[in-house]
């Protein structure tokens, strides 16, 4: 099956510019989730979608972040604006859950944003 | 909440040697618990999992054991090569099967 699909790899911009990522689940996975992952550090969620609904935000800082699914399917990720701490690499991931049991999610590549 | 603990690295082996990378966890309830690995240049892949206590998950010659009497799922491998050089995140996932990573740990095999 086709992975996760993320684009674009990379990007750099300047702080206070805008930018944004998009994502293509796996066919099929219902729950989407976006990870921030500074270097050296292990990824931390910032939001989590169930169908084109959101089941966790509580650590996305929504007076410069917020993303949408529409149509339960592709997501996409803004930063508006950016800040110098934002240099990340944004993961997005889908998964496949039966029941209450987690099996694991599919990462795609990521997309590594350099703020200038 | 829910969190993951992992001994810090960078660990540094010789080809052949035995390796343990510890990970505790606390969480409520019975979570799933799951290591990642992230090769240079590339996204996480799912290594093993493990979905309820004493579940072995195994996978590549690594292999880890929930253990809930301890709250822990330390990942070992027996005899590492150099192509397992690479970045190990722990995990748990919750009821919502949102998951939580570690700060990761970097392995270096030197042949």
């Amino acid at each position: 099956e086709a992975g996760v699909a993320q684009s674009p790899r990379y990007k750099i911009i300047e702080k206070r510019q805008s930018v944004a990522f998009w994502c293509n689940p796996i066919s099929g996975h219902a729950t989407l989730y976006w990870y921030q992952q500074i270097l050296g550090q292990g990824p931390k969620l910032l939001i989590q979608f169930q169908n084109n609904g959101v089941v966790d935000d509580s650590q996305l800082p929504k007076d410069r972040f917020s993303a949408e699914r529409l149509k339960g399917v592709d997501s996409t990720l803004k930063i508006q604006p950016a800040k110098l701490e934002d240099s990340a690499v944004y993961l997005c991931a889908s998964s496949l859950n039966r029941g209450a049991v987690n099996y694991g999610y599919t990462f795609g590549s990521g997309t590594r944003l350099t703020v200038v | 909440g829910n969190s993951v603990t992992q001994m810090e690295g960078p660990v540094t082996l010789s080809e052949e040697a035995f390796l343990t990378i510890n990970c505790t966890y606390t969480a409520t309830g019975y979570p799933s618990l799951f290591w990642y690995v992230q090769y240079p240049g590339e996204g996480l892949q799912l290594l093993l999992k493990a979905t309820k206590a004493d579940d072995k998950g195994s996978n590549k010659g690594f292999e880890a054991t929930y253990r809930k009497e301890t709250t822990s799922f330390h990942l070992e491998k027996g005899s590492v090569q150099v192509s397992d050089s690479a970045v190990y995140f722990c995990a748990l996932s919750s009821r919502n099967n949102d998951m939580r990573f570690g700060a990761g740990t970097r392995l270096t095999v030197k042949p």
